[in-house]
């Protein structure tokens, strides 16, 4: 099994504050993304990022920023926390695996924004 | 614009029986769909994909059927148990499992 943790599972935060999640996986795998679920509308993508330094935008990439000094880290800022990005932001890995493709997601970081 | 739609937001189902749930997308560029399940306070976990190559894959209880002129794939448990009680989400790509395109999500219920 893919190893990905998620830090922290909760959060609870003001409004203007900044907040960093940390991705963080086992196996040196190229790709990884941050994905948001909200009720309505499944998961978005936010940003992912296909290398060390490379990383590009989502479906709803504004507010957030992204930065992946190593391999096994990504981690997802806001800089300045809004009510709307109250969510469940979840982790996610590729990788080929018995002749499929396929993502592994991490277990989620529970954020609200007060 | 949704380019993935679950128009069903819940499903019940009798144990045993057989569950289908439905999933219509719009970009004809996808060549790559999955279906994942979701408990509550978890990850989704990937159950089942199909290439564009393909009309049909099975992987024990769970078959995936696409069709490309329709925009249309289905996913089909036989036979349901209780533990098969989840959020599904079908999802689709351009290119292997690359950025993903969720469907809104269905609530399957299976009742004993």
């Amino acid at each position: 099994d893919a190893g990905i943790t998620q830090s922290p599972r909760h959060k609870v935060t003001e409004t203007g504050t900044p907040v960093t999640l940390r991705c963080h996986q086992t196996e040196n795998h190229r790709y990884m993304y941050w994905y948001r679920q909200d009720p309505g509308h499944g998961l978005r993508l936010i940003h992912y990022s296909y290398g060390v330094k490379d990383t590009d935008k989502g479906e709803v990439s504004d507010g957030y920023s992204v930065s992946r000094s190593k391999t096994e880290d990504f981690l997802l800022t806001l800089e300045s926390a809004t009510s709307s990005q109250t969510s469940v932001y979840f982790c996610a890995i590729r990788f080929y695996r018995d002749t499929r493709y396929e993502q592994y997601f991490g277990p989620g970081t529970r954020l609200t924004v007060t | 614009d949704q380019q993935v739609k679950q128009n069903s937001p819940s499903l019940s189902v009798q144990e045993g029986r057989i569950s289908i749930l439905n999933c219509d997308y719009t970009n004809s560029m996808f060549d790559y769909f999955l279906w994942y399940k979701k408990y509550p306070a978890e990850g989704p976990t990937f159950l089942i994909s199909i290439s564009s190559i393909k009309d049909k894959n099975e992987d024990g209880r769970f078959t995936v059927f696409l069709n490309k002129s329709a925009k249309h794939l289905s996913l089909h448990i036989v036979p349901s148990q209780p533990g098969d009680s989840a959020v599904y989400f079908c999802a689709a790509s351009v290119g292997g499992a690359q950025k993903l395109v969720f469907g809104q999500g269905t609530r399957l219920t299976i009742n004993p």
